[in-house]
């Protein structure tokens, strides 16, 4: 079975300033993929990033990036630049590449921005 | 951008009685899930569904649960006799591809 372990409940950061996200996962599989989803409080899931298990390149979008660690089993979050408008819940969630393809979700971190 | 929709966003009901949560998925999406999110904890899978069937489910999921694709645009989960532990908030999702899921804003579901 996979599993997604986020070892940081809270954290909190000053705006503007970066911050890195943990996770780690654990599969005997090889082809899946790792996502980051956000959740504010109006409690909707946002995906703010995907990465490719095949891919060694790490993903990228605007102020958001990861560090995908294949061999560790790791994927962390790195937000640059924080705004006031990250402040949220963040669940780093795993999907095998095969069969239903449901989302394994870890237990999230919550990240407060302050100004 | 394509959305997809939850109906209601809050339901309260009564121990043992039945609620359907409806969601309406993105047209051309082919894959359809339900996931759960108990209050403080992290969004737990329930059931996916493709090709008019359900292709796997947790154990979360049972004979209490049931879903449906009735009129080809809607898809509903059923509770049949609520419990008090069902009280969570409900996700429906959707994607073309079963890799990249979009959810909807959820349905909030208190059993009193």
């Amino acid at each position: 079975a996979q599993t997604v372990t986020q070892s940081q409940p809270e954290m909190s950061v000053q705006e503007a300033e970066t911050v890195t996200l943990s996770c780690t996962y654990d599969t005997s599989e090889n082809n899946y993929y790792l996502f980051w989803y956000k959740q504010p409080p109006s409690r909707q899931m946002i995906l703010v990033i995907r990465q490719e298990a095949y891919k060694q390149q790490n993903a990228t979008e605007n102020r958001f990036s990861v560090n995908f660690q294949k061999a560790a089993k790791s994927f962390s979050l790195k937000i640059s630049d924080s705004q006031l408008g990250d402040t949220a819940m963040y669940f780093c969630a795993f999907i095998l590449d095969q069969g239903a393809q449901k989302l394994v979700f870890g237990q999230g971190t919550r990240l407060t921005i302050n100004p | 951008e394509p959305e997809v929709t939850q109906t209601p966003s809050h339901q309260v009901t009564q121990m043992g009685q039945e609620v359907i949560l409806r969601c309406v998925p993105i047209s051309n999406h082919l894959y359809f899930y339900w996931y759960r999110q108990i209050l403080g904890q992290k969004v737990e899978f329930l059931v996916s569904f493709y090709n008019n069937e359900i292709s796997e489910k947790s154990e979360i999921f049972d004979d209490q649960f049931s879903v449906e694709r009735p009129d080809g645009s809607n898809f509903t989960l059923k509770i049949r006799s609520t419990k008090l532990e069902d009280s969570a908030m409900y996700f429906c999702a959707s994607s073309e591809t079963a890799l990249s899921s979009t959810f909807g804003s959820g349905t909030r579901l208190t059993v009193v």
